[in-house]
C-alpha cells in the first residue's frame, strides 16, 4: 500500500471493555512496531516483531495488553478490561530492515 | 539505554524569523538521531536523520540538523519559518547494527505567528 495505515482512527470504550486496534504495514516492510502517545508526550515503545516473531514486548504496560501478527503482514493490537489510563494515541510503524520507519496516523483510544 | 531531553516544551516565533530545537541525548551504545514531525491527528514524518559521515544533516522543508558528539546534542534549525511549520517536533534516537525501537522526546510544540 501507500503508507501505513490502522483502524479505527477513533475509538472510545467504557472501562472494563476490550478492544482491539488494527494495523496495515507496507507490503514487504519486515519489522513493525507499536508506540503509545500519550496527551503531551512523546511516543513510547510497547512491542516490536520482525515477521511474524515477537521479539520485543519489554514497553507492554501489563498483561492486559497482547499484540500479534500471525502472518507477518497485519497486526492487531488488543487491550482488556481498559481502564481510563489507557487512554492514548496508538501509533504503528513498519520498517524494512534497518531503513527509517513510517509512521500510521495512529488510533486514539479514549476510555470512559 | 538510551534517554532524549528536549529542553523546550513550547517555542513561540514570527514568521520568516529563524528557530532553533534542541534536543540532547544519553545512550551507552552507539545511536542513530532523528527529528519527526507531527501535525495535529496525524502520525509522525521523517524531517531528517543521522546515520553517519557529516555532522551537518539537511531535510526536508529547509530543516537541518547539527549532530554534536561532544556535547551529545542534535539540535533542529530552520533560517525562515512558515505559518504552516506549525507543529510538534519530535527528536529520537535508536541504536545502531539492527531494526531496534525509537526512544523519543518529549517533543516541542513550534508555533508560528504573524
Amino acid at each position: 500500500g501507500a503508507g501505513v495505515s490502522q483502524s479505527p482512527r477513533y475509538k472510545v470504550a467504557k472501562r472494563g471493555q476490550d478492544v482491539a486496534l488494527r494495523c496495515d504495514p507496507i507490503s514487504g516492510h519486515v519489522s513493525l512496531f507499536w508506540y503509545q502517545q500519550a496527551l503531551g508526550q512523546g511516543p513510547e515503545f510497547l512491542t516490536y516483531f520482525q515477521n511474524e516473531a515477537q521479539l520485543d514486548k519489554s514497553g507492554l504496560p501489563s498483561d492486559r495488553f497482547f499484540a500479534e501478527r500471525p502472518e507477518g503482514s497485519v497486526s492487531t493490537l488488543k487491550i482488556q478490561r481498559t481502564q481510563q489510563e489507557d487512554s492514548a494515541v496508538y501509533l504503528c510503524a513498519s520498517s524494512f530492515g534497518q531503513d527509517e520507519q513510517y509512521f500510521g496516523p495512529g488510533t486514539r483510544l479514549t476510555v470512559t | 539505554a538510551q534517554s532524549v531531553t528536549q529542553l523546550d516544551s513550547q517555542v513561540p516565533v514570527f514568521e520568516e524569523a529563524p528557530v532553533e530545537l534542541r534536543c540532547n541525548y544519553s545512550s551507552s551504545v552507539s545511536v542513530y538521531l532523528f527529528w519527526y514531525v507531527q501535525y495535529p491527528n496525524q502520525g509522525l514524518q521523517l524531517l531528517l536523520k543521522y546515520l553517519s559521515g557529516s555532522t551537518l544533516v539537511k531535510g526536508i522543508n529547509g530543516f537541518e540538523a547539527e549532530f554534536n558528539k561532544s556535547q551529545t546534542s542534535f539540535h533542529l534549525r530552520k533560517p525562515s519559518v512558515h505559518i504552516s511549520d506549525t507543529a510538534e517536533y519530535f527528536c529520537a534516537v535508536r541504536r545502531t547494527g539492527t531494526a531496534s525501537k525509537l526512544t523519543f522526546g518529549t517533543g516541542t510544540r513550534l508555533q508560528v505567528t504573524l
